[in-house]
């Protein structure tokens, strides 16, 4: 069965801009979760989504938000881009209490 | 697992030889445990599972050993490949749902 699938794979943007990030989990998978990378502080959880609620919250400013849809598709938005926030996203979608299994990434740039 | 910010340690093995990968995880409270793969331009690969009830448990090629007694979990490989070489993330859940908190990784490199 298919991975799951984030869109797009890169993405240069200006500071002050904002960005929609798009993550499509694997079918039946109704928890998706939210990580960002960085060589500084590693993988950091943002947030995780399951049946369209937001249930567990990373600690990551306001400007970072997301949600689900009924399909379980989510979606991460950063508003007001600062050059800090240039980093590889990665989606992970699981069933209930079982292994989270990642996307590719989309490697965000902001200049 | 600790973020130990992004000094990354590196284990350097021959082919054919066995890894160790080590991780101290933070949370008591931890209840399950995955340890992942990376390689470059990927995300993180799931590679096997462990529950706090079990102290060990085997897969191909890969044994993941945890010690709920000092909160430390390692990852074995025998026989290790050049398909490999990548960073290896541990990663605990302490928190109803799925919210991992990861380690700082650990870049296994291998030798021809």
């Amino acid at each position: 069965k298919a991975g799951v699938t984030q869109t797009p794979r890169y993405l240069i943007k200006t500071r002050g801009q904002q960005v929609t990030l798009s993550c499509s989990p694997i079918s039946g998978h109704r928890s998706v979760s939210w990580y960002q990378q960085t060589p500084g502080q590693g993988l950091q959880f943002l947030f995780e989504y399951f049946s369209e609620t937001q249930r567990n919250k990373g600690n990551f400013p306001g400007r970072f938000s997301g949600r689900q849809f009924s399909n379980s598709r989510s979606e991460m938005n950063v508003s007001t881009l600062e050059l800090g926030d240039s980093a590889l996203y990665l989606c992970a979608s699981s069933l209930e209490g079982d292994e989270a299994f990642f996307g590719q990434g989309t490697r965000l740039t902001v200049v | 697992g600790e973020s130990v910010g992004l000094h990354l340690p590196t284990l350097s093995v021959q082919e054919g030889d066995n890894s160790i990968i080590n991780c101290a995880y933070s949370n008591s409270a931890s209840d399950y445990f995955i340890w992942y793969k990376q390689e470059s331009g990927k995300g993180p690969q799931f590679i096997i599972d462990i529950r706090s009830n079990m102290d060990k448990r085997q897969g191909q090629r890969v044994t993941v050993l945890l010690n709920k007694t000092v909160k430390h979990l390692s990852l074995q490989i025998a026989a290790t490949q050049p398909g490999d070489s990548a960073v290896y993330f541990c990663a605990e859940n302490y928190n109803a749902g799925n919210m991992l908190t990861f380690g700082g990784g650990t870049r296994l490199m291998v030798k021809p």
